[in-house]
């Protein structure tokens, strides 16, 4: 692994499934953080962490949740897919020191 | 509150031209980072470049130039001699430094270069 992979990469979901979406990375960053980007509406923060252990919310936290147990993973769960959820999700990790972000490829998730 | 303003939402330009990208910040803060990021059709995020607020120094890195003034709070982005290489959306950010480094972004500026 180099840098941050995240899956799957795409994914259509009936509304009312739950659904996690995978982020890891190998660079040993303290901060990671989850977004979503819809047309016009650029990059919006869903959860972040600036830690192993803990988590805060975003701009648009609803719907979602996340956890961190250890430094490289960030998994970002959707209990109960909604259609206004449909949208390409980023992870993005981040030494807090420094401050760039190095995002993952996205997640192309559609709810039907 | 932090806020990052791309005004431009969509340029359009013809191979060769010279085109600038603007980005416009607002914090209280004293101590923050501006960035760059380009997003190519094919959808990655790609760091360009991260600048601290101390240092108004402009840079260029082969084409590409930025120009970070305090006084208008801004942090322009320049491409000279575009290529149809350079059509993606650009992010400006904006991270304070210290405590959580929560960033905000721009709403982003899609650049179409035309062959």
């Amino acid at each position: 692994i180099a840098g941050i992979t995240q899956a799957p990469t795409s994914q259509i979901l009936a509304a009312g499934r739950r659904m996690t979406l995978r982020c890891t990375q190998d660079m040993r960053h303290n901060a990671m953080y989850w977004y979503r980007q819809d047309l016009g509406l650029g990059l919006r923060l869903i959860h972040y962490s600036n830690t192993a252990g803990t988590t805060g919310k975003g701009e648009v936290p609803d719907g979602y949740s996340v956890s961190r147990a250890n430094t490289d993973d960030f998994p970002l769960t959707l209990a109960s897919a909604v259609p206004s959820q449909t949208s390409v999700y980023f992870c993005a990790s981040s030494d807090s020191s420094e401050g760039t972000q190095y995002f993952g490829p996205g997640t192309r998730l559609t709810v039907l | 509150a932090q806020k990052v303003t791309q005004a431009q939402t969509e340029i359009s330009v013809v191979e060769k031209e010279d085109v600038t990208l603007d980005c416009v910040y607002e914090t209280r803060d004293t101590t923050y980072y501006l960035f760059w990021y380009k997003q190519p059709p094919s959808g990655e995020l790609v760091f360009l470049i991260r600048r601290n607020s101390f240092d108004e120094q402009n840079e260029i890195s082969g084409r590409y130039s930025w120009n970070f003034q305090k006084s208008t709070s801004s942090f322009n982005f320049t491409i000279t001699a575009s290529q149809v290489v350079d059509s993606a959306v650009y992010f400006c950010a904006l991270i304070r430094s210290g405590g959580s480094y929560i960033p905000t972004f721009g709403r982003g500026t899609s650049l179409i270069v035309h062959p």
